[in-house]
């Protein structure tokens, strides 16, 4: 079976542009949660989204938006960016909200220049 | 806020020796999780640990939790190279997890 799958894998971007990463979740997993980990850290949580609604957000500015499709799938959104959002951005998919493993896509490492 | 502290924060290991992580949180959860980090890949799931004085093995690992200290450990035994990576815990805080700052383990022959 497939695992969480993440595109695209690399991504260069320059200050100010926005950015959108893609997240497909494990067959059968209804929600997808976001994570950025900046070099050397623990992935910090950002959005988690279940059943298509937003069901908690981490400590991140506006400028970080997300959504879920109706098949489950996810999308992350950076607006503006700054030097300081380069990182590996981790997608993580779970049965359900609060149940379950959450299981890590292979993630998308964004660099800003 | 939950906190998650793992000591050490980085660990070189003798091969064949044994060695200890040591995972503490802030505030009481009811899930706690161990995964493995090779560089610049993703996180690799290990155990997750339930109950209080929950154990799982798996090879040279082998993960325990404490619910009323609030500690988790993760031993290894007779440690080889295959084991160099970065190990992470992590505890449901609601809806996310909350991960620590993890372990960079390095097997030295």
């Amino acid at each position: 079976d497939a695992g969480v799958t993440q595109s695209p894998t690399h991504l260069i971007k320059t200050r100010g542009q926005h950015v959108t990463l893609r997240c497909s979740p494990i067959s059968g997993h209804k929600s997808v949660s976001w994570y950025q980990q900046v070099l050397g850290q623990g992935p910090q949580f950002i959005f988690q989204y279940y059943e298509k609604e937003e069901r908690g957000r981490g400590n991140f500015p506006d400028r970080f938006s997300a959504r879920q499709f109706p098949n489950y799938s996810s999308e992350l959104n950076v607006n503006a960016l700054l030097l300081g959002d380069s990182a590996l951005y981790l997608c993580a998919s779970s049965l359900a909200q609060g149940e379950g493993t959450q299981y890590f896509g292979p993630g998308t490492r964004l660099l800003v220049l | 806020e939950l906190k998650v502290e793992q000591n050490p924060l980085f660990l070189s290991m003798q091969e064949g020796k044994n060695y200890t992580i040591y995972c503490n949180y802030s505030t009481t959860s009811d899930r706690l999780y161990w995964y493995r980090q090779d560089p610049g890949k993703s996180l690799e799931s290990l155990f997750v640990l339930l109950s209080n004085g929950a154990v799982k093995q798996e090879g040279r690992l082998m993960a325990s939790l404490d619910t009323k200290a609030r500690l988790s450990t993760l031993h290894i035994t007779a440690a080889v190279h295959d084991l160099s990576a970065t190990y992470f815990c992590a505890v449901t805080d609601d809806y996310k997890l909350s991960f620590g700052a993890g372990t960079t383990v390095t097997v030295r022959a």
